[in-house]
């Protein structure tokens, strides 16, 4: 079956530096995505990793490890408007898409 | 953004109702889908149309019943629903590729569903 670990909750301070881990067991992997979703809005794309290494875009950066089915997400120089529930998921196959539970993050002044 | 949307955005109805929710994507995108989101639970997958055809449902009571008329609406008809049903119901959309790596799903802003 599908696995996807992410921790429920996290804070932080505004200004500093946020890893958010996901861990996944899953087979047919295609890929591994994270969101961003506001309370009441739509989750929104930040990235997606399908080799192994680092990608980064801007203040925020995802690493992947295949080997060790484990993913994060690195967000740099917090802002207040990063407090928002950060999805992981990773896909099957066919691009069908697993999420886990997400974390919410709460930055503080 | 208005890449997806979605109407109403704010639903409320008794269990003995009939409704239907209501996806648009203005992508271009050959593929839409259905999700649930409950509180404190993972997005689930309800139902996937790829070219206008159902390709996935995922075990989803019949109380639900998806419609794909083309490829830039998406319908949701809701009838006989238990209060358990009462959640954010989010609609997606993607263009599927000839291969490879996954391809990315928009998602619109959901509609907020209360079975009382």
């Amino acid at each position: 079956g599908q696995n996807i670990d992410q921790p429920t909750e996290m804070t932080a301070t505004e200004g500093a530096i946020v890893q958010i881990n996901c861990t996944y067991q899953t087979s047919g992997f295609n890929g591994l995505f994270w969101y961003q979703q506001h309370a009441g809005e739509a989750p929104t794309f930040l990235s997606y990793n399908v080799l192994d290494g680092l990608e980064e875009k801007g203040r925020f950066s995802s690493f992947l490890s295949r080997s060790k089915g484990y993913s994060y997400l690195l967000l740099k120089e917090l802002q207040m408007k990063d407090s928002a529930s950060y999805l992981c998921a990773v896909t099957q196959n066919t691009d069908k898409l697993i999420f886990g539970t997400g974390t919410r993050l709460q930055v503080f002044p | 953004e208005t890449g997806v949307t979605q109407t109403p955005r704010h639903l409320v109805m008794g269990m003995t109702n009939k409704k239907s929710l209501k996806c648009e994507q203005h992508l271009g995108h050959n593929a839409m889908y259905w999700y649930k989101q409950s509180a404190k639970k993972p997005l689930e997958l309800m139902f996937v149309y790829s070219l206008e055809e159902r390709v996935e449902n995922n075990s989803v009571p019949s109380r639900f019943s998806p419609e794909c008329p083309n490829s830039s609406h998406l319908f949701l008809h809701l009838h006989t629903l238990q209060p358990e049903d009462s959640a954010l119901y989010l609609c997606a959309s993607s263009q599927e590729g000839a291969g490879g790596q996954a391809d990315t799903q928009y998602f619109g802003p959901g509609t907020r569903l209360t079975v009382l």
